[in-house]
C-alpha cells in the first residue's frame, strides 16, 4: 500500500529535551511538509521540502529542525527551544498542488 | 501565512439534514481543496477545484469554486453518523508553489441521530 506513515503515534517530551518524529513516504513524492495543529486551528507550516538536502522554512520553524537525507523520510526534530510543543503534528507529501497526509504524531510534555 | 477565514466554526445537526460551509480570502486562489479529518487522524482529501465559477461532486458531496476565486463552499446532503469530523478548507495562491497551502481553521461537524 502506498502511503505516509508517521511514528511514533503519541510522544511524550520531558523538560529540555529534544524528541524527533519520523515520516516516511512510499509515494515517490518530491516534495514533503511538517504541519502543526492546535485545538479549534487550522494547519501551520512548520518545514518543508521541495527536493532531496534542500528545505524552507515555513511559517513557524522557530524551535523544529529537520533533514532530507533520503527522498522518502523527513524526520522533524522538536528542540528544547520550543516552548509550547504540545500539539498534533502532521507530515505530508504532494503531487502537483494537492497534499496527501500521515495518520499525525500527538506530542505532549510530560 | 495567512489563514482562510472558513465559517462556521462548528454545526450541530440531525441526521438526513444537509450541511453548508464556506471559505474566503482576501487573495485571490488557483486551487481550492477540501478535506476531511476524523479525530486522531490525518486529513483526507475530499474534492479540488481548479477554475473559477467549477462545480464538483463527489457522492454526496458537491463543492464550488467562487467566481471572484476568493471563495469557496462544500455542500454535504442528507448527512450521516460517519460525516462526523473537522472539515478543511485549503487553498494555493498565485505565487504559492505546489503543494504549499493556506488552511481555513476548520468547521467541525456533529451529526445527531
Amino acid at each position: 500500500d502506498g502511503g505516509i506513515t508517521q511514528s511514533p503515534k503519541y510522544l511524550f517530551r520531558k523538560e529540555g529535551q529534544n524528541v524527533t518524529l519520523s515520516c516516511e513516504q512510499n509515494l515517490n513524492h518530491d516534495a514533503m511538509y511538517w504541519y502543526r495543529q492546535d485545538p479549534g486551528q487550522g494547519l501551520r507550516l512548520i518545514y518543508y521540502s521541495q527536493i532531496v538536502n534542500d528545505f524552507q522554512k515555513g511559517d513557524i520553524a522557530e524551535g523544529y529542525s529537520v533533514s532530507r537525507e533520503k527522498k522518502e523520510s523527513f524526520p522533524l526534530t522538536v528542540t528544547s527551544a520550543q516552548k509550547n510543543p504540545t500539539a498534533f503534528y502532521l507530515c505530508a507529501s504532494s503531487f502537483l498542488e494537492k497534499l496527501f497526509f500521515g495518520s499525525g504524531t500527538q506530542l505532549s510534555v510530560l | 501565512g495567512q489563514q482562510l477565514n472558513q465559517s462556521p466554526q462548528s454545526m450541530f445537526i440531525q441526521e438526513g439534514e444537509d450541511v453548508s460551509m464556506n471559505c474566503t480570502s482576501s487573495s485571490i486562489f488557483n486551487t481550492w481543496l477540501w478535506y476531511k479529518q476524523d479525530p486522531g487522524e490525518g486529513p483526507v482529501l475530499l474534492i479540488a477545484l481548479y477554475k473559477a465559477g467549477e462545480l464538483t461532486s463527489n457522492g454526496r458531496l458537491t463543492a464550488q469554486f467562487g467566481i471572484t476565486r476568493k471563495d469557496s463552499f462544500l455542500n454535504i446532503s442528507a448527512s450521516i453518523p460517519s460525516d462526523v469530523g473537522i472539515y478543511f478548507c485549503a487553498g494555493q495562491g498565485t505565487t504559492d508553489s505546489w503543494g504549499k497551502l493556506q488552511f481555513g481553521a476548520g468547521t467541525q461537524v456533529v451529526v445527531t441521530p
